[in-house]
């Protein structure tokens, strides 16, 4: 099963700053790498999926890319809401044994 | 609007048993791939069991042979039977719909929580 390891665990930033989280593979996983957002108290939601499509709803400031072990999450310019826990999942594993990365909080 | 409500966590001794619900509307429970993801308090997210659409069921190494996971197409809702539960099961547990068939959960529920302590 492919086991997920992003970097940094925390960060701190400011609005407007450019920041970007990666997310490493332990083996191949292809293209099948999404990321969540979640805040305190509150369920995750879907950010991208695919590698690098941007769900519904979702601001064009976030990006996804990467393909096989290394992947990236980017904010171009970071808003106050963005401000949150941030983890990458792969959707690789058949039969599933889905893993998530241990998570990215992003801090002022 | 596709909406997932969880319900049945609670405070339960160890060695215990518990079945969660969650009760999905805006999409049919039988034609959706369907998921239980939980997150340990302070931790990160794990997840735990799916039931396809054909009815196979997939579970976590930690939670093999102790949880089931089901479906009531009557009722619309998902189900997750636990049993023997130790205290590191304590946890929010959400629902989620998984999409067929590259695997992102969207939507989620907004959790119950599950403590096991006694």
């Amino acid at each position: 099963d492919a086991q997920m390891t992003q970097s940094p665990s925390s960060l701190s930033a400011s609005v407007g700053d450019r920041i970007t989280i990666t997310c490493r593979a332990s083996q191949s996983i292809s293209s099948y790498l999404n990321w969540y957002q979640q805040k305190p108290g509150k369920a995750p939601k879907l950010l991208i999926y695919a590698t690098s499509s941007l769900h519904s709803g979702v601001p064009s400031r976030f990006s996804g890319s990467g393909s096989g072990t290394d992947f990236t999450l980017t904010i171009s310019s970071l808003q106050p809401e963005d401000f949150a826990t941030y983890y990458c999942q792969q959707s690789y594993s058949i039969p599933p044994m889905w893993t998530f990365g241990q998570g990215t909080k992003v801090e002022i | 609007e596709v909406q997932l409500v969880e319900t049945g966590g609670d405070l339960i001794q160890p060695g215990g048993a518990l079945r969660l619900s969650c009760a999905a509307s805006g999409i049919t429970v039988s034609s959706s791939y369907m998921s239980w993801v939980r997150q340990a308090p302070g931790k990160g997210l794990e997840w735990v069991s799916v039931i396809y659409t054909g009815g196979s069921t997939y579970y976590a190494a930690s939670v093999k042979g102790r949880f089931t996971i089901s479906r009531d197409n009557s009722k619309n809702t998902l189900y997750l039977q636990m049993n023997s539960l130790r205290a590191e099961d304590t946890a929010v547990y959400y629902c989620a719909r998984v999409i067929c068939c590259d695997n992102w959960f969207d939507p989620w529920g907004q959790g119950t929580l599950v403590t096991v302590s006694s």
